[in-house]
């Protein structure tokens, strides 16, 4: 069965630095991947996917994670933070890409942006 | 276009009884999933349905259960309610229900039980 790990979850950068969100997959198939943002009381929104047309993704509000198959990760980055980034983020796996669409979800990282 | 919509956004309940939650599809999907989010047990699936019919379930007891119309949209309905229980149920849609399409999320429905 497929999952993803997403290590630490709080994270706490300075408005200006750099994002780096840790996502970590496991899946017998090549595996769909997704980031989704989540801002207080509100549903889920996407950032971004990887469908396997190539391995850099770009998505919303600047960010971008990269898919590393040596070490089945896709971590989200981000060059500059801004305040407007602090909420809970999201990776999710789908392992099986030809029927269904059941997301399974990582534990969250909340993300902290400070002065 | 409009997003997916959600109603009630805030329930409460008592132990015991049972509730429906409703979500509405962006016009023209054909899929819709719910997600069970709490603190303890982060975000879980519930079931999909695909034309009418559930075509994934999880791992969850058989007082879930859920129906979707011939216009796409869903219910999900908790029977016997307990605290535990208390949740915030999101509904997602997508155009076919293939891995690939995007799911939009709806804002939630807030169920509290007392």
């Amino acid at each position: 069965a497929q999952s993803v790990t997403q290590l630490g979850s709080h994270v706490s950068v300075s408005e200006g630095a750099l994002v780096l969100l840790r996502c970590n997959y496991s899946s017998s198939v090549p595996p769909y991947l997704f980031w989704y943002v989540q801002y207080p009381n509100q549903g889920l929104q996407l950032l971004l996917k990887y469908t396997s047309a190539a391995t850099l993704v770009k998505g919303i509000n600047g960010f971008e994670a990269e898919f590393k198959k040596s070490e089945t990760s896709f971590h989200l980055t981000k060059p500059s933070a801004h305040m407007s980034d602090a909420a809970e983020y999201f990776c999710a796996v789908i392992g099986s890409p030809g029927g269904g669409n059941k997301l399974t979800f990582g534990t969250g990282t909340q993300l902290k942006v400070e002065l | 276009k409009a997003g997916v919509t959600q109603t009630p956004r805030y329930l409460i309940k008592t132990r015991g009884q049972q509730v429906t939650l409703s979500c509405s599809p962006i016009s023209g999907h054909r899929s819709v999933s719910w997600y069970q989010q709490t603190p303890g047990q982060g975000l879980q699936f519930l079931f999909e349905y695909f034309s009418e019919t559930q075509r994934n379930k999880g791992n969850f007891p058989g007082r879930f259960s859920g129906r979707q119309f011939s216009n796409s949209r869903s219910e999900m309905n908790v029977s016997t309610l307990e605290l535990g229980d208390s949740a915030l149920y999101l509904c997602a849609s997508s155009l076919r229900g293939q891995g690939i399409d995007t799911q939009y999320f709806g804002p939630g429905t807030r169920l509290t039980v007392l």
